[in-house]
């Protein structure tokens, strides 16, 4: 069964710091890979987009990496600001056009 | 021009009545989709279209109603609602299956 794993459920964090959220799939054969920033009470939106042949895709102080060999994506966050407060969510497109959701990881950023 | 709005935001109902959510575009773009939003789910497709007159089932159409008479209308209608589907409500919409999807603000419903 295709699935999409997020790690880790939930994440803490200081202003100003680095974090780096993780995503496992098991999709094969996937046409892309997403990454969706959520806020609370709001729809998610797109932060990057990568196919299977692009390792990394940058979207100002986001970078999301994709090892479509381990199928394992990354999103890295440089210099955390209060609003990337927020749910992260993986999503794999498969060659038929399903999507697969991620639960979300929530980040919290504290002052 | 918000591009895709939903309503109502907030709904509140009893169970086996009908209810109705509304999503409306000003995009143009052909596919609009419903989700919903439970904790503990990711987002789960209910139902889909590639553009007017076509629909198709999702993950989860068990007790939904769709209809697209206008490229930029998609309501959702709930026949007779249930306790299980309290759930926030997504539309979105994007120009083909493997591209960019564009969310709404959801509707909350609570069906009591």
């Amino acid at each position: 069964k295709n699935q999409v794993e997020q790690s880790p459920q939930s994440l803490i964090i200081l202003e100003g710091k680095n974090c780096t959220l993780q995503c496992n799939y098991t999709v094969s054969p996937f046409s892309n890979l997403r990454w969706y920033k959520q806020d609370t009470g709001r729809g998610p939106v797109s932060l990057t987009i990568m196919t299977f042949s692009e390792n990394t895709k940058s979207n100002g102080r986001y970078t999301a990496t994709l090892d479509a060999d381990t199928k394992q994506s990354s999103l890295h966050i440089t210099a955390s600001q209060l609003s990337d407060s927020a749910s992260y969510i993986c999503v794999v497109t498969d060659h038929q056009g399903n999507l697969i959701f991620g639960k979300g990881t929530k980040l919290s950023v504290k002052p | 021009d918000a591009g895709i709005t939903q309503s109502p935001r907030y709904k509140i109902t009893e169970t086996g009545r009908q209810v109705t959510l509304m999503c409306h575009q000003t995009w143009s773009h052909s596919y609009m989709f419903w989700y919903r939003q439970d904790l503990g789910h990711g987002l789960r497709l209910i139902y889909y279209s590639a553009a007017a007159d076509i629909t198709d089932k999702g993950e989860v159409p068990d007790g939904y109603v769709v209809s697209r008479s206008k490229t930029e209308n998609f309501p959702l209608t709930l026949e007779s609602a249930t306790r299980s589907q309290t759930s926030v409500y997504f539309c979105a919409t994007g120009g083909g299956l493997q591209e960019t999807q564009y969310f709404g603000p959801g509707t909350r419903l609570l069906v009591l």
